[in-house]
Order: structure tokens, then C-alpha cells, then sequence
């Protein structure tokens, strides 16, 4: 079946450090893969995707890279801000499963002056 | 493009009462989803709509929530008798296609639910 791993949080970091949040995935078929951020209080945005191997996605200063053999997207960021404080979830979205988001469990970012 | 609107956003009940919230998607979106989002958890789909018919509900706990998308625009979600376990973030999402292909689900604010 479908499932997403991502890394457990809490994460704290520094001011201007640099960030990895690692995800991986099972999937049969060519899923699309994203990445969502909950800011504290607020809805799901979505903040990049990735729809097939070897795609990146970015935004914001985040990236990740569709690794089809690797079986991850993880997301990077090189230099993190306190605004980037929040819950970042990986998910997978399969053609043939009716759209259904299957979702990583969240990481907590959490970062500091 | 507007996007996807809630209501409400916040909303405090005693256990036993009902609740309705209100989702608009965002327009020309033909697929709509509920999630509940308990503290500290990942969303949980708990019905999926395309236009009007239900794609999925097999999460939905259908002895006492019930969803409706009448017209394959805006959707209610009740919950009749709640229970405590019932507080979480309401979500509601809407997808573009109507058939075919993965495609990207855009959130509203969600409603918070906090029963007593």
C-alpha cells in the first residue's frame, strides 16, 4: 500500500541554520509528492510538490527533490528564519487511489532567535 | 482566485449538542474533502466528494456525522450527537480535476471545534 515516513520532530534550530526534514515514501505506480506547512494556528498551505522522478520543487527558500530510487523527498532549506517556525507535512497523492492524500505525520519546526 | 472559505472558525459546544460547518470550495473545484485534525496529529480524510456523489467516506463515523454536497458547490459536515473526542480542526480542501491524474488539494482555515 501507500504510506509516508517522515523524520520525528521536535527540530529546533538557529536563526540562519541550515534544514533538513526527511520524508520517504511507498507507492505503487508514479505518485506526486508535496509538501505542506501548518503555521501555528492556521490551515494547511501548501508549500511545494513534485510530480515526477528527479523534479524539484521550491518555494520560499525550501526544496525538494522527487528521488525515485531513493524513495524520498526531503526538504531542505539553507538558511531558516524564526517566521519558518511550524509543522511541516510530506504527503503522496496516487492517480489511481482517488486522489487520497496519504500523510506523513508532521514535523515540528521550531527556530530560534 | 478566492480561496477555499470555512465556517465557522471557531466554535465551543457541550457534549451531546450538533455542530454544522460550512465549506465553500474554491470555484470550478469538482473535488471536495473533509479532514479532522486532532492535536498533534496528521489530518484524517474523513469524506471526499466529486461534484455531488461521495468518492470515499469509509473514515466518516457515520452513526453520528453526516456530509452533504447538494448542488457539487458548497458542503455542510454535522456531527450529531458530539462526543469529546470530537474536538480537533475541521479541514475542508478542494481539487481541480474531475477525473484522472494526481493533482494538488488547496485548504481552508479550518474550524476549530472545542467540545465540553
Amino acid at each position: 500500500g501507500n504510506s509516508v515516513t517522515q523524520m520525528e520532530g521536535p527540530v529546533t534550530l538557529s536563526e540562519e541554520a541550515f534544514l533538513t526534514i526527511n520524508c520517504t515514501y511507498t507507492a505503487t505506480g508514479y505518485p506526486s509528492l508535496f509538501w505542506y506547512v501548518q503555521y501555528p494556528g492556521e490551515g494547511l498551505q501548501l508549500l511545494l510538490k513534485a510530480t515526477k522522478a528527479d523534479d524539484k520543487g521550491s518555494n520560499k527558500g525550501f526544496e525538494a527533490t522527487y528521488r525515485k530510487e531513493t524513495t524520498s523527498f526531503h526538504l531542505e532549506k539553507g538558511s531558516v528564519q524564526v517566521s519558518d517556525s511550524a509543522v511541516y507535512f510530506c504527503a503522496l497523492n496516487n492517480a489511481g487511489n482517488n486522489r487520497k492524500l496519504i500523510w506523513g505525520l508532521g514535523t515540528s519546526l521550531a527556530v530560534n532567535p | 482566485e478566492a480561496g477555499v472559505a470555512q465556517s465557522p472558525r471557531y466554535k465551543i459546544i457541550e457534549k451531546r449538542q450538533s455542530v454544522a460547518f460550512w465549506c465553500n470550495p474554491i470555484s470550478g473545484h469538482a473535488t471536495l474533502y473533509w479532514y479532522q485534525q486532532i492535536l498533534g496529529q496528521g489530518p484524517k480524510l474523513l469524506i471526499q466528494f466529486q461534484n455531488n456523489g461521495v468518492v470515499d467516506d469509509s473514515q466518516l463515523p457515520k452513526d453520528r456525522f453526516s456530509a452533504e454536497r447538494l448542488k457539487g458547490v458548497d458542503s455542510t459536515l454535522k456531527i450529531q450527537p458530539a462526543k469529546l473526542e470530537d474536538s480537533a480542526v475541521y479541514l475542508c480542501a478542494s481539487s481541480p480535476r474531475r477525473s484522472g491524474g494526481a493533482d494538488t488539494q488547496y485548504f481552508g482555515p479550518g474550524t476549530r471545534l472545542t467540545v465540553l
